[in-house]
């Protein structure tokens, strides 16, 4: 059974760049069965796909965010992350580590239990 | 504004059947499947239905799915309080080099 566990500062600062940590466990983030994603939900509202990356460090983004994001791999760590830069108030959310199915449905079948982020100074 | 559109509440009463609808577009739901989402409040989303109505192991039969054309459909029958949640629809959309999209989300009420 996978778990994801989220991990980073729960408060940034407006301007500066919001990085998270997932760490996967029970399993090999290496083993070619899935996307490693990330997804957020402000608070009160719902969700939206940031991006994934796949073992070999391809990646794929949502186009709002594309400009902002990037999502990087530690094989040797079995983790993977997130850099968002520039963050203002609206990227206030709380920020969810997801497995998606490399089965051609991408669905998100093990989520971290996610990890409140606020933008603030 | 989600891409993909769901009414923002239903309800209904235990032993009922009640429908969630997912409306999208040709480039999302219309060439590709939908999956399920649970999210019970304060925990983080479950998959529920996948592939348009496929059910991981351990979601009871009282859930399913069904999609047509450009729209897609959450069913639970049965209903149980602990079915209030919040329900999600996600898809594929091939716009924009591809990307998952989300429903706003349902807020299902047991009354």
């Amino acid at each position: 059974q996978v778990q994801l566990q989220e991990s980073g500062p729960g408060l940034v600062k407006p301007s500066q760049t919001l990085s998270l940590t997932c760490t996967v466990s029970g399993g090999s983030i290496s083993s070619g069965d899935y996307y490693w994603s990330w997804i957020r939900q402000p608070p009160g509202k719902g969700l939206e796909w940031i991006g994934y990356i796949y073992y070999s460090g391809s990646t794929y983004y949502n186009p709002s965010l594309k400009s902002r994001v990037t999502i990087s791999v530690d094989t040797s760590k079995n983790q993977f992350s997130l850099k968002l830069s520039s963050v203002t108030a609206a990227d206030t959310a709380v920020y969810y580590c997801a497995s998606e199915a490399r089965d051609g449905y991408n669905e998100h079948d093990y989520w971290g239990q996610g990890t409140l982020v606020t933008v603030s100074s | 504004q989600s891409v993909l559109t769901q009414p923002p509440s239903a309800s209904g009463t235990p032993g009922q059947r009640v429908t969630i609808s997912c409306s999208g577009s040709s480039s999302n739901i219309g060439s590709n499947t939908v999956n399920w989402y649970q999210q019970l409040p304060g925990t983080a989303p479950k998959l529920l239905i996948y592939s348009n109505n496929q059910r991981p192991s351990g979601v009871p039969d009282r859930f399913s799915g069904s999609k047509s054309g450009t729209s897609a459909s959450l069913a639970i029958s049965g209903l149980q309080s602990e079915d209030e949640a919040d329900y999600y629809c996600a898809a594929w959309d091939d716009s924009l080099n591809g990307h998952v999209v989300f429903g706003g989300g349902t807020k299902l009420t047991v009354l």
